[in-house]
C-alpha cells in the first residue's frame, strides 16, 4: 500500500526553537506539498516542490522553509518557532503531471504545539 | 481571485438518510478539476470523489455522488444511506493554475456528524 509518512505525529516545542517536520513517500512521486490545517480556516498551502532541489512558495510561506534533497523526502523547517505556528501540518504527494490528473495522497499529519 | 467556498461549517444527519454538502468555487479557467476529500477524526485525508469540468456527467463513487453545475460554479456532494463511518470533515478542493504552477486550493471544510 502506498504511503506518505510523517515522522512525528505529535510535537511540543518552545518558542524560538528550530523545528524540522519530515515527510517521506514511497510512491516515487514528483510532487510534494506541505499544508497547514487550522479550525475554520481549512488547509492552506505553505510550500510545494515539483522536483528534487526545487521549491515554490504557497499561500503562507512566511516563517517556514523547506528542503528537498531527495525525491522521496520533503522537509518543512520552522527556523524560529512561534506560538502562532501551533497547528496541524499535513504533507501530501502526487505523481508527475497535472495535479488534477494525479490524486494527492496525504500523510497522517503532525500536530505541533509551540509553547 | 480563485477560491472555494463551503457555506456549511457543520451538518448532522441520521444514519441511513441522505445529506448534501455544498461547495461553490470561482475560476476563469474553462477546464479544471474539482475534488471532495474526507478527513475522519484523527485519521488521514482521503479522496472521496473527483470531477473533471469538461465532463458533463456527474461523478459517482458508490454512495457518494456530486451535483456539478458548471455555469453556477457549484459542486455539491451527496451522501446516500449515511453510515456512522461517514462522520468526518469534508473538504471541497479545486486545482488552481497560477504562474505556470498548479496547486490544490481547499475550502474551509464541513464537519459532518452521522447520528445513530
Amino acid at each position: 500500500d502506498v504511503k506518505v509518512t510523517q515522522s512525528s505525529r505529535y510535537l511540543v516545542k518552545r518558542t524560538g526553537e528550530k523545528v524540522f517536520l519530515e515527510c517521506v513517500q514511497d510512491m516515487d512521486h514528483e510532487n510534494m506539498f506541505w499544508y497547514r490545517q487550522d479550525p475554520g480556516l481549512g488547509l492552506r498551502l505553505i510550500y510545494f516542490s515539483y522536483d528534487v532541489k526545487m521549491k515554490e512558495k504557497g499561500d503562507i510561506p512566511e516563517g517556514y522553509s523547506v528542503s528537498r534533497e531527495k525525491k522521496e523526502r520533503f522537509s518543512l523547517i520552522l527556523e524560529s518557532a512561534s506560538t502562532n505556528q501551533t497547528s496541524m501540518y499535513l504533507c501530501a504527494s502526487s505523481g508527475q503531471g497535472a495535479i488534477g490528473a494525479n490524486v494527492l495522497t496525504f500523510g497522517a499529519g503532525s500536530r505541533l504545539t509551540v509553547l | 481571485a480563485q477560491t472555494v467556498t463551503q457555506s456549511q461549517p457543520e451538518m448532522s444527519v441520521q444514519e441511513a438518510e441522505t445529506v448534501t454538502l455544498s461547495c461553490t468555487y470561482d475560476t476563469s479557467e474553462s477546464n479544471y478539476y474539482l475534488f471532495w476529500y474526507k478527513q475522519p477524526p484523527s485519521r488521514q485525508m482521503i479522496l472521496v470523489i473527483r470531477q473533471e469540468a469538461y465532463k458533463q456527467q456527474n461523478a459517482t463513487e458508490n454512495r457518494f455522488s456530486v451535483n456539478f453545475q458548471k455555469a453556477a460554479k457549484s459542486f455539491s456532494l451527496k451522501i446516500s444511506d449515511s453510515q456512522l463511518g461517514d462522520t468526518a470533515m469534508y473538504f471541497c478542493a479545486f486545482v488552481l493554475t497560477q504562474g505556470g504552477s498548479e496547486k490544490l486550493v481547499f475550502g474551509k471544510g464541513t464537519k459532518l456528524t452521522v447520528n445513530p
